[in-house]
């Protein structure tokens, strides 16, 4: 089982539309989840990150945790065109100091 | 500005012919990492390191070395590189010493083993 696990996708959702990235890990000592957006060619970047249970909302973005689960996911409101891009989730254990990404999901974003 | 940044950009190199990729970053980050991402595999990382002199493998580290003897420079090294390290390579700094938090990447350093 790896240890981060992502639909490779990719994912097409119409423009205005809510695009949902799921991302499950496998090591329940996980303490802190981030996703990053990396565009074709182009190093990646933190949209979010979240420590805890719940939700945690940035502009069109939120994301959701549920440690019971070993989930969490990306919510994507009124997408964009300029949202298309590959989506990675990435999980560090906290104390272990090693951070593990996710194969990441391609999000397309159709006008 | 603050940022990451590697050299080079673009390598190609032969089998067994040693090679160093740098890595600087000019925000006083802790935390200095090495991720390798190849299709399918996503971002695999090499070796990470907490502080100056500290460093630790990652899920990767096989035919690669690292060293941190300043605060700022993460340099890579293969002292034999084989076809199978044909990647794209980044190289990314964190504040936290602990790597739970925001990662800044570098461009990346397209690697070709021939």
């Amino acid at each position: 089982q790896k240890e981060v696990e992502q639909n490779s996708g990719p994912l097409s959702v119409p423009e205005g539309a809510i695009a949902s990235l799921n991302c499950t890990y496998s090591d329940r000592v996980s303490q802190s989840f981030f996703w990053y957006r990396q565009y074709s060619g182009k190093s990646p970047e933190l949209i979010m990150s979240i420590y805890s249970n719940g939700d945690k909302e940035d502009g069109r973005f939120t994301a959701q945790l549920n440690k019971a689960s070993q989930y969490v996911s990306l919510l994507i409101r009124d997408s964009q065109p300029s949202d298309s891009a590959t989506y990675l989730c990435a999980v560090n254990k906290g104390g272990y100091q090693k951070v593990t990404f996710g194969t990441g999901t391609k999000l397309q974003v159709i006008p | 500005e603050a940022q990451v940044t590697q050299n080079p950009r673009y390598l190609i190199t032969v089998t067994g012919k040693k090679l160093t990729v740098t890595c600087s970053q000019n925000m006083n980050h802790e935390y200095m990492s090495w991720y390798r991402q190849d299709p399918g595999l996503g971002l695999r990382q090499i070796y990470y390191s907490m502080n100056v002199e500290v460093t630790d493998k990652g899920d990767v580290p096989e035919g690669y070395k690292v060293s941190r003897k300043e605060k700022r420079n993460f340099p890579l090294i293969l002292e034999s590189p084989s076809p199978n390290q044909t990647s794209l390579y980044f190289c990314a700094s964190s504040l936290s010493t602990s790597g739970d938090n925001e990662q800044f990447f570098g461009p990346g350093t397209r690697l070709t083993v021939l």
